[in-house]
């Protein structure tokens, strides 16, 4: 079974544009939750999405967006970039469980390295 | 609230010997644990967790935890270090009894020496 995927792998950007993030979650999976890893705030969860709908989000600005498609891809999307916006995305998805998500595995894609001039 | 505090950003093992990553945590409701290892250029891969139940947990690799309530610790273990070991180590932790925001720790990077 194909793990997590996401694309692209790495991106550049300057300060004021916007970019999308892609993200195929494992056959089957329902839930995706997106997470941003930098080397001074660690990793930082960003939201979560199930069935389309948004249904955990952490403490980040509005720029930050996502959303969920019929198929369970995801996309995230950052707008405004800034220079501290530049880090490794990564992307989880799992099963979906009537707990609402706290005790499901979570299979992480290998990220999408942004960097931001 | 919850928070998670690693203690040590590296800890270096000779290949054989014991290894020990410490985790403390954090929460005002029982919690969810788990360790997560991260290799270069990759995403995170769950090594175990504990949610309830027996509070020694055994994972992949060869690797354990045993969740303390009374010292608020999840501390990862392995009786013998491989050099493939090698890596970044994630604590988390999350709250029971519904939604998934997950707190991480800074990570601990396992250092083997040949």
């Amino acid at each position: 079974k194909a793990g997590v995927t996401q694309t692209p792998r790495y991106l550049i950007k300057t300060r004021g544009q916007q970019v999308t993030l892609s993200c195929s979650p494992i056959s089957g999976h329902r839930s995706v939750s997106w997470y941003q890893q930098t080397p001074g705030q660690g990793l930082q969860f960003l939201f979560e999405y199930f069935s389309e709908t948004q249904r955990n989000k952490g403490n980040f600005p509005g720029r930050f967006s996502g959303r969920q498609f019929s198929n369970s891809r995801s996309e995230m999307n950052v707008s405004t970039l800034e220079l501290g916006d530049s880090a490794l995305y990564l992307c989880a998805s799992s099963l979906p469980s009537l707990s609402g998500g706290a005790t499901d595995t979570q299979y992480f894609g290998p990220g999408t390295r942004l960097t931001v001039l | 609230a919850q928070s998670v505090t690693q203690l040590g950003s590296h800890v270096s093992v000779s290949e054989g010997a014991l290894v020990l990553l410490r985790c403390n945590y954090s929460s005002s409701v029982p919690p969810y644990l788990f360790w997560y290892v991260q290799y270069p250029n990759q995403g995170l891969q769950l090594l175990l967790k504990y949610t309830t139940g027996a509070t020694l947990v055994k994972g992949i690799n060869g690797f354990e935890a045993e969740f303390k309530k009374s010292e608020t610790s999840f501390h990862l273990t392995k009786p013998s270090a491989h050099m493939s070991d090698a890596a970044e180590y994630f604590c988390a932790v999350s709250a029971s009894g519904g939604s998934y925001i997950p707190t991480f720790g800074r990570g601990t990077s396992l250092i083997v020496h040949p």
